[in-house]
């Protein structure tokens, strides 16, 4: 039962460099979500999917584009990574979409980026 | 948008119960109040949420005011690996977010 998948677990970007973070769950989830932690701080929403075929922009989705691939993936890339977005990243699913408000969000284990 | 304000940090000795406030003084009526928590540097992980009744589950239960501005966390018998920071979530009303604060940095302390 594996949850929320993240890959990779590590990643060291040099500015400028883009790449890719990949994220599945197999829990049949409608939503799905990106965060970013920085040290010491809570979580900001970076872009979420109510559902498959949509997205919306969170508080923080400047230098990020995402794309809900099919109903259990949810990629988040950055084209043209800075310091600025060295960061823990987290990715999350829920089991309802748009309008609901009684569903938790499940998290995978994060994807660690340094960007030097 | 409903914000949540919580304290810092708490300390707690193993054993005991920890009971962690949370003030959401604007929150709207159909609008639910969650509970996660993060130990070290995992995910985040849920540990329970309610609208207006109190709610009990195997982790902890949730205490919230008749008027719904505040809300309680209880663990009943914290132990060591119980040490995390802990967040209250206001599920953001017409919206599938969910936006989380600094949290309350517990420490279960022998």
């Amino acid at each position: 039962n594996a949850g929320v998948t993240q890959t990779p677990k590590f990643q060291v970007l040099k500015t400028g460099q883009s790449m890719t973070l990949q994220c599945a769950q197999d829990m049949n989830h409608n939503s799905m979500y990106w965060y970013r932690q920085d040290p010491g701080m809570g979580l900001r929403l970076i872009y979420y999917s109510a559902s498959e075929g949509t997205t919306d922009k969170g508080e923080v989705p400047n230098g990020y584009n995402v794309s809900r691939l099919n109903k259990r993936e949810f990629s988040l890339r950055l084209e043209s990574a800075a310091p600025s977005q060295t960061s823990v990243y987290f990715c999350a699913s829920s089991e309802y979409g748009r309008g609901s408000y009684n569903s938790p969000l499940h998290f995978g284990n994060g994807t660690r980026l340094t960007v030097t | 948008d409903a914000k949540t304000t919580q304290p810092t940090s708490m300390d707690c000795a193993e054993g005991r119960a920890a009971n962690l406030p949370c003030n959401h003084s604007t929150i709207s009526g159909n609008e639910y109040v969650y509970w996660y928590r993060q130990i070290h540097s995992q995910g985040p992980q849920y540990i329970i949420h309610g609208l207006k009744n109190n709610e009990t589950n195997e982790m902890a239960s949730l205490i919230i005011t008749e008027d719904r501005k505040s809300s309680t966390l209880i663990l009943p018998h914290a132990t060591l690996r119980d040490t995390a920071v802990y967040y209250c979530i206001v599920r953001v009303r017409n919206n599938n977010d969910m936006r989380f604060g600094a949290g309350t940095r517990l420490t279960v302390k022998p």
